[in-house]
């Protein structure tokens, strides 16, 4: 696609249940990252995948949370047992690596998660 | 963390006024880059600026980076009530050329 594309755009989930939030990045690019935003804060970084290196995971505030990146391709975060304070909007975005740095990150719309 | 820090938090101008956003950071840097956000939804990336550049254009935008205080910042001129937004930078770290760290952002208000 030409952009990248977050499913869903919006989940609705209730307190402990499992959620999959999938990120489709854009063809070639190698590096894919997830951010999360909660309301009128920052960009907190969650997992970094960069080719075949091992992922960044040092963002994730809890082994609740996963995530895995198929074929270097799309990817899906997994937050197991939600509670509250995950409420937020989830951010993928990614890039293509050059000579050792990362170039311009291309977003997608994001993901609003609310637990009740 | 190599976290950016904005400043103002929040900035509220005329339009037709020029906007000036500051960026702090911690580490030796790859790149700075400046992003957009609209509505709390996905970001639009803005302009980039390697380490071993000092100032950057793109149309109404002026980007300028000084390495040794660790600081960019990014001029708006001649501001529309549509630069209404969220603006943040984003740095990497030289050693590692691994995530970007996002700063807390700056919210620019564009009174028409």
């Amino acid at each position: 696609g030409a952009g990248v594309s977050q499913s869903p755009s919006n989940k609705v989930t209730e307190k402990g249940k499992d959620v999959e939030l999938r990120c489709d990045p854009i063809s070639g690019h190698t590096a894919l990252y997830w951010y999360r935003q909660s309301l009128g804060q920052g960009l907190e970084f969650l997992i970094y995948f960069q080719g075949n290196s091992a992922p960044d995971k040092s963002g994730l505030p809890s082994d609740r949370f996963s995530a895995e990146r198929t074929g270097g391709s799309v990817s899906t975060l997994t937050i197991q047992r939600t509670q509250q304070e995950d409420s937020a909007v989830y951010l993928c975005a990614s890039s293509f690596f050059v000579w050792g740095a990362n170039t311009e990150a291309f977003f997608g719309q994001g993901t609003r998660l609310t637990v009740v | 963390s190599q976290q950016g820090e904005e400043d103002p938090q929040a900035l509220s101008i005329q339009e037709g006024e020029n906007a000036t956003m500051n960026c702090s950071y911690k580490t030796s840097i790859n790149n700075l880059q400046w992003y957009r956000q609209n509505s709390g939804r996905g970001l639009v990336h803005l302009i980039l600026i390697r380490s071993n550049e000092r100032e950057k254009h793109s149309g109404r935008l002026r980007v300028t980076l000084d390495t040794s205080k660790k600081s960019s910042s990014l001029l708006i001129t001649a501001s529309r009530a549509a630069d209404t937004a969220s603006y943040f930078c984003a740095t990497d770290e030289r050693s590692t050329g691994n995530q970007f760290y996002f700063g807390t952002g700056t919210s620019l208000t564009v009174i028409p």
